[in-house]
């Protein structure tokens, strides 16, 4: 089982440049999310998405963009990278309906980001 | 509002020592609980959760019992190892809204 994948595990990025992380989910999860992780800050929301065509914000959403055009992907864009933006992203998602609307999580292994 | 309070780190215990990582929570509505482990360099993964009130999770040794009077979840081991050494994060899902709220993770550190 694939699970949550994130692609790529690893970047570095100059400041201004701009990309997409890639993150795909392979259990029919309605709901999608980005977060960053920055050392003592713990966990902190970017954007978030409960269906394909619907994206919302999160706590930090400043400089990032998301779509989703199908259930399965959830990119991320940097639209001009900044040094503010190197962190470790980690995507995850979960069932919203049935049983799930209770359930976990489930992270992929994380993108880690440096802007120089 | 919602938010998860758990105790700050590092913890530093000795190998085979008695754990306890402190968490409570305060919910609008009825939430699940949870666990997330991470070690170095890796993504979070599930430790263990409970969805009511009462509810004890288990996995790997690790227990900890959703209690709604107290509004808490402690993380419990009896005999830590060397392997644990990790972050734990606790967290919590609202029923009614897709929101989820972590604590601030709490570094464990286990020494021979």
């Amino acid at each position: 089982n694939a699970g949550v994948t994130q692609t790529p595990k690893f970047q570095v990025l100059k400041t201004g440049q701009s990309m997409t992380l890639q993150c795909a989910q392979d259990m029919n999860h309605e709901y999608m999310s980005w977060y960053r992780q920055d050392p003592g800050m713990g966990l902190r929301l970017i954007h978030y998405s409960v269906g394909a065509g619907i994206t919302d914000q999160g706590e930090v959403p400043n400089g990032y963009n998301v779509s989703r055009s199908t259930t399965e992907d959830f990119p991320l864009r940097l639209l001009s990278a900044a040094p503010s933006q190197t962190s470790v992203y980690f995507c995850a998602s979960t069932g919203t309906s049935g049983g799930a609307v209770a359930g976990e999580l489930f992270f992929g292994e994380g993108s880690r980001l440096t802007v120089l | 509002g919602n938010s998860v309070t758990q105790m700050e780190g590092p913890v530093t215990l000795s190998e085979e020592a008695f754990l306890t990582i402190n968490c409570t929570y305060t919910a609008t509505g009825y939430p699940s609980l949870f666990w997330y482990v991470q070690y170095p360099g890796e993504g979070l993964q599930l430790l263990l959760k409970a969805t009511k009130a009462d509810d004890k999770g288990s996995n790997k040794g690790f227990e900890a019992t959703y209690r709604k009077e107290t509004t808490s979840f402690h993380l419990e081991k009896g005999s830590v190892q060397v392997s644990d050494s990790a972050v734990y994060f606790c967290a919590l899902r609202l029923y009614n809204f897709n929101k989820f709220y972590f604590g601030s993770g709490t570094k464990l550190n286990v020494k021979p």
